[in-house]
């Protein structure tokens, strides 16, 4: 299995434009989960999917922040405008168990906005 | 605030020693997990224990669970300069609904 795979893998972009990052999760699992990562916040958990469907996206920081699962194997998380407090590591992460479950994390997506 | 809190912040030993790092949480759980991240990777899950044990095991990982105490420890048995990486545990708390993961411990096995 290829696991969790995020797109791109580095993203350099400047402040006000629109930044869109992809995940494929792994297949067969019906939940998916956008976190951040900076030094000062930690891993913050942005929002999850089950089943394609938003459950929790309270840690969505704003409504700069959008996220979409049209289909089973694909989900994109949208920053736009973008600014340079958003500047992160974003991983997509899938579990087939449920929410509190093992999840499986992509390799990231690090994110700078000048 | 954060759900679950390692200590160690930092943890620095020689190869072939034991690494020993705990967790404390404030909110009962259904389970406990520790993950690893190398430097510039995701996370990769190591371990996942349940309210109902006490101890696991895994090659030579070790964690350990006290739900009285709120607290949780992942012992490294002989260390490797492989495992240098940051430890994080997540708690899975009653109701939450998610994984709320800690700060992390950064662990350097000198070689």
């Amino acid at each position: 299995d290829a696991g969790v795979i995020q797109s791109p893998r580095h993203e350099v972009t400047e402040m006000g434009q629109e930044v869109t990052l992809r995940c494929k999760p792994i297949s067969g699992h019906n939940s998916l989960f956008w976190y951040r990562q900076t030094m000062m916040r930690g891993l913050e958990l942005l929002i999850y999917f089950n089943n394609n469907v938003p459950i929790d996206d309270s840690g969505m920081p704003e409504d700069r922040f959008s996220a979409k699962m049209p289909n089973a194997s694909f989900s994109t998380l949208k920053i736009q405008p973008s600014e340079p407090r958003d500047s992160a590591v974003y991983f997509c992460a899938s579990s087939f168990l449920g929410v509190g479950e093992t999840q499986y994390f992509g390799p990231g997506t690090r994110l700078l906005v000048l | 605030s954060q759900q679950g809190e390692e200590d160690p912040q930092a943890l620095s030993i020689q190869e072939g020693e034991n690494a020993t790092m705990n967790c404390s949480y404030k909110t009962s759980i259904n389970n406990l997990q520790w993950y690893r991240q190398n430097s510039g990777r995701g996370l990769v899950h190591l371990i996942l224990i349940r309210s109902n044990e006490r101890e696991k095991h895994s090659g030579r990982l070790r964690v350990t669970l006290d739900t009285s105490k709120k607290s949780s420890s992942l012992l490294i048995t002989a260390s490797r300069a492989a495992d240098t990486a940051s430890y994080f545990c997540a708690t899975d708390a009653t109701g939450a609904q998610k994984l709320v993961f800690g700060q992390g411990t950064r662990l350097t096995i000198n070689p």
